[in-house]
């Protein structure tokens, strides 16, 4: 089956102690991106991979890293976790062309005291 | 900056009312336009979408928008609203090359029995 998987799907942990939600598309996609949702902000983008070795930065990357290392894999990273990160997480993956839209995982809802 | 603004942040209908969620984009060239939901505790789902042609979009579940130019609007409708309608549904667009995916702020659909 065709999907983005992200893990762990819940997560709490305390201010500043590193962290890292995984996330992973089987559908060969060129094109991965992380979104924050909070209420009323809709979602957001932290960062983007066009490629592997390829990112940047999207509209609130502070506070997050990421890595492509291998095309299936998108890891988003925080170094220092800090209480306005709590949010709900997306992982969104999608081929070079942007008529097809967009594939997202589940959501990882990470909250940090 | 470039933006989607979805007018009404919550909107109720009562079960088998139209249903009209409003989505405004800020852009004299036309871009890649999607509407999706996301239902509680799930990720998002694509609804439909306009990339070029036919103006009015048929997408899942009975749900359609039509890409108004001259109104820079991309409004989703449905003819009757049922109970299992309710999520929150968010429009978004792709304005250039590069794939990225900017969204609105979201609007909750409340239906009443």
């Amino acid at each position: 089956e065709a999907q983005v998987t992200q893990n762990p799907r819940y997560l709490i942990t305390v201010t500043g102690k590193k962290l890292t939600v995984t996330c992973s598309q089987n559908m060969n996609h060129e094109y991965m991106s992380w979104y924050r949702q909070d209420p009323g902000l809709g979602l957001r983008q932290i960062y983007y991979s066009m490629n592997v070795e390829v990112t940047d930065k999207g509209d609130v990357p502070e506070g997050y890293k990421v890595s492509r290392k291998e095309k299936r894999n998108f890891p988003l990273i925080l170094e220092s976790p800090s209480p306005n990160q709590t949010s709900l997480y997306f992982c969104a993956s999608s081929f070079l062309g942007e008529e097809l839209g967009y594939t997202f995982g589940s959501g990882t809802r990470l909250t940090v005291v | 900056a470039q933006s989607v603004t979805q007018l009404g942040s919550h909107v109720s209908v009562s079960e088998g009312a139209l249903v009209l969620l409003r989505c405004n984009y800020s852009s004299s060239v036309p871009p890649y336009l999607f509407w999706y939901v996301q239902y509680p505790n799930q990720g998002l789902q694509l609804l439909l979408k306009y990339t070029t042609g036919a103006t009015l979009v048929k997408g899942i579940n009975g749900f359609e928008a039509e890409f108004k130019k001259s109104e820079t609007s991309f409004h989703l409708t449905k003819p009757s609203a049922h109970m299992s309608d309710a999520a929150e549904y968010f429009c978004a667009v792709i304005y250039n090359a590069g794939n990225m995916l900017t969204f609105g702020g979201g609007t909750r659909l409340m239906v009443k029995p």
